[in-house]
Order: C-alpha cells, then sequence, then structure tokens
C-alpha cells in the first residue's frame, strides 16, 4: 500500500526549532518529487516546500523562506523539513505530499499530516 | 505569491452543477497549463481531482472537469452528490519551482 507517514510535530515556544519527517512506504521514493503544504486553523491550504527527486531542485513559499529547509533522504525513503525561527503563525496541521509520476506539480498521494503548534 | 482567488462557497442541490472560479494573474494561471484542483474532506487528507488544467486521474468520476480562459482556471462538478460537499482547492505553478493554492471554496449541497 502506498503511504505517506508524517511525524515530529508538537508544541513549541516561538523561536525554537523543529524537524517534521516523513516517511513513505510502497512505492519508489526516490522516483518522485515530494511537497510539504500546511493548513493552519480554520485557513486553507498552504504550500510550503517542495523537492525534486533528485535535490536538485528546491523552493519555498516566502512564508518560509530563510527558516524552513526540506531535504530528503532517498536511501532511507524519508523526507524532511528542519523548521527554525518558529512564529505563531506556523501553527499548522503540516502535510506531506508525493507528486503524480513523472510531475513536479500535482500531489496524488497525502499522509494524514502531523500538528504543530507554536506557542509559549 | 499571492493566494490565488476562489470564492468562499458555493451551493447546489443535489443532480444541479456548479463551477468553482480561480482568478490568478498572467505570472500564474495564465502563463502555465498547470493547475490542479484537491478536495478536501475536514479530517481528512485532501484528494486530486484535476491536473493539467482538465485531466482527471483514474478514479475520480467524470462528472468533474475542468477548464481555464486567459487568468482563470474553473472546476465544474456536475450532477452534484451529497458527498461532494466539501472544501475545493485549485493548485498552480507559478515558475521556480513554486506552488500557490487559492484560499478555499466551501461546497454546500443543500
Amino acid at each position: 500500500e502506498v503511504q505517506l507517514v508524517e511525524s515530529g510535530g508538537g508544541l513549541v515556544p516561538p523561536g525554537r526549532s523543529l524537524r517534521l519527517s516523513c516517511a513513505a512506504s510502497g512505492f519508489t521514493f526516490g522516483d518522485y518529487a515530494m511537497h510539504w503544504v500546511r493548513q493552519a486553523p480554520g485557513k486553507g491550504l498552504e504550500w510550503i516546500s517542495g523537492i525534486s527527486w533528485n535535490s536538485y531542485s528546491i523552493d519555498y513559499a516566502d512564508s518560509v523562506k530563510g527558516r524552513f529547509t526540506i531535504s530528503r533522504d532517498n536511501a532511507k525513503n524519508s523526507l524532511y523539513l528542519q523548521m527554525n525561527s518558529l512564529r505563531a503563525e506556523d501553527t499548522a496541521l503540516y502535510y506531506c505530499a508525493r507528486t503524480v509520476t513523472g510531475s513536479y506539480y500535482y500531489m496524488n498521494v497525502w499522509g494524514k499530516g502531523t500538528t504543530v503548534i507554536v506557542s509559549s | 505569491q499571492s493566494a490565488l482567488t476562489q470564492p468562499a462557497s458555493v451551493s447546489g442541490s443535489p443532480g444541479q452543477s456548479i463551477t468553482i472560479s480561480c482568478t490568478g494573474t498572467s505570472s500564474d494561471v495564465g502563463s502555465y497549463n498547470l493547475v490542479s484542483w484537491y478536495q478536501h474532506h475536514p479530517g481528512h487528507a485532501p484528494k486530486l481531482m484535476i491536473y493539467e488544467g482538465s485531466e482527471r486521474p483514474s478514479g475520480v468520476s467524470d462528472r468533474f472537469s475542468g477548464s481555464k480562459s486567459g487568468n482563470t482556471a474553473s472546476l465544474t462538478i456536475s450532477g452534484l452528490q451529497a458527498d461532494d460537499e466539501a472544501d475545493y482547492y485549485c493548485c498552480s505553478y507559478v515558475g521556480s519551482s513554486t506552488l500557490v493554492f487559492g484560499g478555499g471554496t466551501k461546497l454546500t449541497v443543500l
């Protein structure tokens, strides 16, 4: 079964760091681009970062650029999101998502998400 | 990276058709045929419904269709069913490996 499982969320004070992980199974992880998408409470979906299959292409939404770092380890079938200098507005449910075969732009497999709460 | 503009809510009765618009600019929706649509039931993972503007992934009902004109993409759902009630989001490539979502539209089936 194709599956993505996020972990690493939790309650963290403003200004601190957190590292999210996404474990992939049921497919050849290294063949696919991956993304992180978040949803703040009561708000819509927000794309925050994407990474190509070989990590050569990486980009971020302006809202997290310079604070968050996406990475992947194809040998470990894992995607990561290092989040530094966290702010209250980073409070959200964070999803990792796999792209459609051969594409960077469309996400057809999603995890259930991990919740990050930034609060003192 | 401004969010694409969607109506906050739309509604329709079972069996009817509705259309959700997604307005961007000549730098995103207007420049690329790389718009997708996602259905999101609260508490569940989003589901890809349309990609490349008008293509349906396998398993998605043909009641869902997508189109684009200029800087506006649209999602049409025909033969509305109760289970279609959800939030719908458009998403577009905006260049430099960057994507942007619309603000989301809540569909209510009356």
